[in-house]
């Protein structure tokens, strides 16, 4: 069975500080990995998405993920957060055709003081 | 970009009756639907895959009898909470994919409340 472990539920950070969220999965098949934001009071966004190729993937608004197989992870970064990032942030493996029977895990609360 | 709606997006229902949620893929099509339970300040559980046309497959320890799910079109998927109990009152989200892209896109969720 899958499982996906978000070590950070709660971040506090500072505008212009870097983030990383930490992601960590465990699933023996092939891996689709997705990281998704939830705004105050709207429905899940993709962010960026992992399948196959470059571990190093870049998604919208800045952020980008790392796919590192040995160690089973999917950290999310962003050099430089903006008040507008306060959101929760979901990360996911992916089983299924296109990956898209998802297990989540428990999210992480941003809030960027400004 | 691809709007996914549910209706209602809020419900409260007394213990004992059935509700039925909506999700509609309102510019695409979907062949294939998802649907997610949310608890308070825990993350989204999958319950079930939906296809059009065929019968859902649901999650292990989810009652299909008690959860039904319908996808009789392309664009719409429901599901309908039967003989609801205090314990059903969750945050329940749809998701649908494109049947082109494969991507998938998540509706706004309806707050389910069993008095």
């Amino acid at each position: 069975a899958q499982s996906v472990s978000q070590h950070n539920h709660h971040v506090i950070l500072s505008e212009a500080a870097s983030l990383e969220l930490g992601c960590n999965y465990s699933y023996g098949g092939t891996v689709n990995l997705f990281w998704y934001v939830q705004y105050p009071g709207q429905h899940l966004q993709l962010l960026l998405k992992y399948f196959s190729g470059d571990p190093l993937v870049k998604g919208i608004k800045g952020f980008e993920a790392e796919f590192i197989k040995s160690k089973f992870s999917f950290n999310l970064r962003k050099p430089s957060v903006q008040w507008s990032d306060t959101a929760e942030y979901f990360c996911a493996v992916g089983r299924g055709n296109a990956g898209n029977m998802l297990t989540f895990g428990g999210g992480t609360r941003l809030m960027v003081k400004p | 970009g691809a709007v996914v709606s549910q209706h209602p997006s809020r419900v409260i229902c007394k213990s004992g009756t059935s509700v039925k949620i909506e999700c509609r893929s309102l510019d695409f099509q979907a062949t294939t639907m998802f649907w997610y339970r949310q608890f308070p300040k825990q993350s989204l559980m999958l319950m079930a895959t939906s296809n059009e046309g065929s019968k859902a497959t649901y999650e292990q320890g989810v009652e299909k009898d008690k959860f039904l799910i319908n996808h009789a079109s392309l664009t719409l998927s429901t599901l309908t909470v039967t003989s609801a109990h205090p314990e059903d009152s969750s945050f329940y989200i749809c998701s649908a994919r494109d049947g082109k892209t494969y991507e998938q896109y998540f509706g706004p969720g309806t707050r389910l409340t069993v008095t």
